[in-house]
């Protein structure tokens, strides 16, 4: 059973395109929710946390759908640095409440 | 801007040898954890440490790994007896609070068996 599950992609699009990645949890209880970004070789940074109304910042949307436990990261006019790994992280799955499940990750590669 | 951070950067050990990672969480934090990604694979849940005792742990975290915070600051992750597969890139990760707040990565140690 997998905890978070996402499309590995590659996604390849060209700069300027809006991309969206999902991502699937499977504790109903879970109850923080992020996305990270890394870099090849890098540690995972946060990107944002995802809240139930849905949140923006700058050219990245983020939603939450509890009842389909289901989470969406919206990249618009992408740009050749927003290339990177995006990791979808939950958190109090169902083994514990203060620790950060990851899935697999999205590889996005923005081409010019 | 305070951050995490890990010794050594990479570090090239014997099978059946015992390899002790640091990590130097942020000052402030209470939660630490330790993560680790096999080359090409997703980042692992290995333990987690609160009140300076192992809150949870994973599958993975078996009698050969033991985490220590021997002071103030150091949060160590043992391997007592080193296997090819533990082969990965070690995170270190802290946070102020649980649930809800961010966590910051160290640069990660690249731990190489041969």
């Amino acid at each position: 059973r997998k905890e978070v599950e996402q499309d590995p992609g590659p996604f390849n699009v060209p700069e300027g395109a809006t991309v969206a990645f999902n991502c699937t949890y499977s504790n109903s209880a879970s109850q923080s929710f992020f996305w990270y970004r890394q870099d090849c070789r890098k540690e995972p940074k946060l990107l944002m946390s995802v809240y139930s109304s849905g949140n923006e910042d700058g050219r990245f949307t983020a939603q939450l759908n509890r009842a389909s436990q289901y989470i969406s990261l919206l990249i618009r006019d992408s740009k050749l640095s927003d290339s990177a790994t995006y990791l979808c992280v939950v958190n109090g799955d169902w083994t514990g409440a203060n620790n950060l499940f990851f899935g697999t990750g999205t590889r996005l590669t923005v081409i010019p | 801007e305070p951050e995490v951070t890990q010794t050594p950067s990479h570090q090239v050990t014997q099978m059946g040898q015992e390899v002790i990672l640091r990590c130097v969480p942020i000052s402030n934090h209470l939660y630490f954890y330790w993560y680790r990604q096999i080359l090409g694979q997703k980042v692992e849940f290995l333990v987690s440490f609160y009140n300076n005792e192992i809150s949870e742990k994973s599958e993975i975290f078996d009698d050969q790994f033991s985490v220590e915070r021997p002071d103030g600051s150091n949060f160590t992750l043992k391997i007592r007896s080193t296997k090819l597969e533990d082969s990965a890139m070690y995170f270190c990760a802290s946070r102020v609070i649980g649930e809800g707040t961010e966590a910051f990565f160290g640069q990660g140690t690249r731990l190489t068996v041969v």
